[in-house]
């Protein structure tokens, strides 16, 4: 299986900072990864997919990028709304798999 | 809109078989891939298997000894059955549609089973 390391576990920004995640794949997925948002009690919500396409309704202020092993998302000012879970997960093959999550905390 | 709902029993004994429904509602479950993915109370997202609406399957390799995932057409529903659980099985229960391997959704609320004797 492919493993996914995302980091920081834990990150702790202020409305309107920029904030990076990143994500890396123990191999080459190609493009191959989408980025979720998660809230507490609720389904994950795909942001982004194909490392750098934003999904429909998804706010401009994210945005993704990278290939082959090393993948980032960037927040470019968040909002009170992005304080969240963020995944990372590969879809190269299966098994899908997925980071084991950043937790974006206000400072 | 399509929506989905998890349903089934919210508390499993050890050693036992879970048993859950994903139904479909507002659209048809035909021409997609379904997937189940599961998640520990206050970890990550584990994908557990899928289905094709013509009924071909593909596992979790670590969970593929016990896992059944089907699919009734006929009344817009798949089914997830675990055999043999244990505690560490504990998890919201979620179903997603699989679109090229994102979980693009729509996604059911999920239903939180636990495994406690």
């Amino acid at each position: 299986d492919i493993q996914m390391t995302q980091s920081p576990s834990t990150l702790s920004a202020s409305v309107g900072d920029r904030v990076t995640i990143t994500c890396r794949a123990s191999q080459i997925i190609s493009t191959w990864l989408a980025w979720y948002q998660q809230k507490p009690g609720k389904a994950p919500k795909v942001l982004i997919y194909k490392a750098s396409n934003l999904e429909s309704g998804v706010p401009s202020r994210f945005s993704g990028s990278g290939s082959g092993t090393e993948f980032t998302l960037t927040i470019s000012s968040l909002q009170p709304d992005d304080f969240a879970t963020y995944y990372c997960q590969h879809y190269n093959s299966y098994p899908i798999t997925f980071g084991q999550g950043t937790r974006l905390e206000i400072k | 809109q399509v929506q989905v709902q998890e349903s089934g029993p919210g508390l499993v004994k050890p050693s036992e078989t879970l048993s859950l429904t994903c139904t479909v509602s507002g659209g048809s479950i035909g021409i997609y891939y379904w997937s189940w993915i599961r998640q520990p109370p206050g970890k990550g997202l584990e994908w557990i298997g899928y289905i094709y609406y013509r009924g071909t399957t593909n596992y979790n390799p670590s969970l593929k000894s016990r896992v059944t995932i089907s699919v009734d057409t006929s009344k817009n529903q798949i089914s997830l059955k675990l055999s043999s659980v244990t505690p560490a099985d504990t998890a919201v229960y979620y179903c997603a549609r699989d679109m090229g391997g994102v979980l693009r959704g729509p996604w059911g609320q999920g239903t939180l089973v636990t495994v406690s004797s």
